[in-house]
């Protein structure tokens, strides 16, 4: 199964500072057709999972433009320019290039 | 309005059996794969199950082979989750998905105890 390394697991972040997550795969996530098959989800308390970045860059439809993901093969990022107090939870990367897909161990955002 | 409502979970003692059920709307069901996941107390996201658009492709994690089966009803826009031989590990909330997570339901708890 692909690994999937997300770094930090804890995150204390200021309010209207950035944020970085960084999501390291054991195996290439390009998938034969050329696309990264590389997904972000945020995780509220109580609240189902949102998927905020698709193909490792795509912000999905009404996800703020604060939030964006960059990388390739198997290094990839997640930032927020400008932490809000509605970012705070739990921030996956997960892979559906290789069966089974695979989540990281989640990244918990609270506000210091 | 994307909506997908799960329901079918509750208690249940080691060894016995499931069914979750999750009914979509707000979309063409029969043209999306379709996933199931779960999260398990007090740990991450794990995803448990696909299958394509006509069922004819199904994918499962390893720890649920030969004990899940997944099916959908496309005329019923109705997705399910056969789970047999119930473990404690298989505790979790459930939650059924569209096509690579774009949109999730509340999720059903499956609780596994005696």
């Amino acid at each position: 199964d692909v690994v999937m390394t997300q770094s930090p697991l804890s995150l204390p972040v200021t309010l209207g500072q950035p944020a970085s997550i960084s999501c390291r795969s054991s195996q290439s996530l390009v998938y034969s057709d050329g696309n990264t098959r590389l997904f972000w989800f945020h995780e509220r308390p109580g609240q189902s999972p949102r998927r905020l970045i698709y193909k490792v860059s795509d912000r999905d439809s009404g996800v703020p433009d604060r939030f964006s993901g960059s990388g390739s093969d198997t290094d990839f990022t997640l930032e927020i320019s400008r932490v809000e107090a509605e970012d705070v939870g739990v921030y996956y990367c997960m892979q559906s290039t290789h069966w089974p897909h695979t989540f990281g161990q989640g990244t918990k955002l609270e506000i210091k | 309005e994307v909506q997908l409502v799960e329901s079918g979970g509750g208690l249940v003692q080691p060894g016995g059996s499931l069914r979750l059920s999750c009914v979509a709307s707000g979309f063409t069901f029969s043209s999306y794969w379709m996933s199931w996941l779960r999260r398990a107390p007090g740990k991450g996201l794990e995803w448990v199950a696909t299958m394509n658009q006509d069922g004819s492709e199904k994918y499962y994690v390893d720890s649920v082979k030969g004990r899940f089966t997944m099916s959908r009803d496309n005329a019923k826009t109705s997705l399910y989750l056969q789970m047999n031989n119930l473990r404690g590990e298989d505790t979790a909330v459930y939650y059924c998905a569209r096509d690579g997570g774009v949109n999730w339901g509340q999720g059903t708890l499956v609780a596994v105890s005696s």
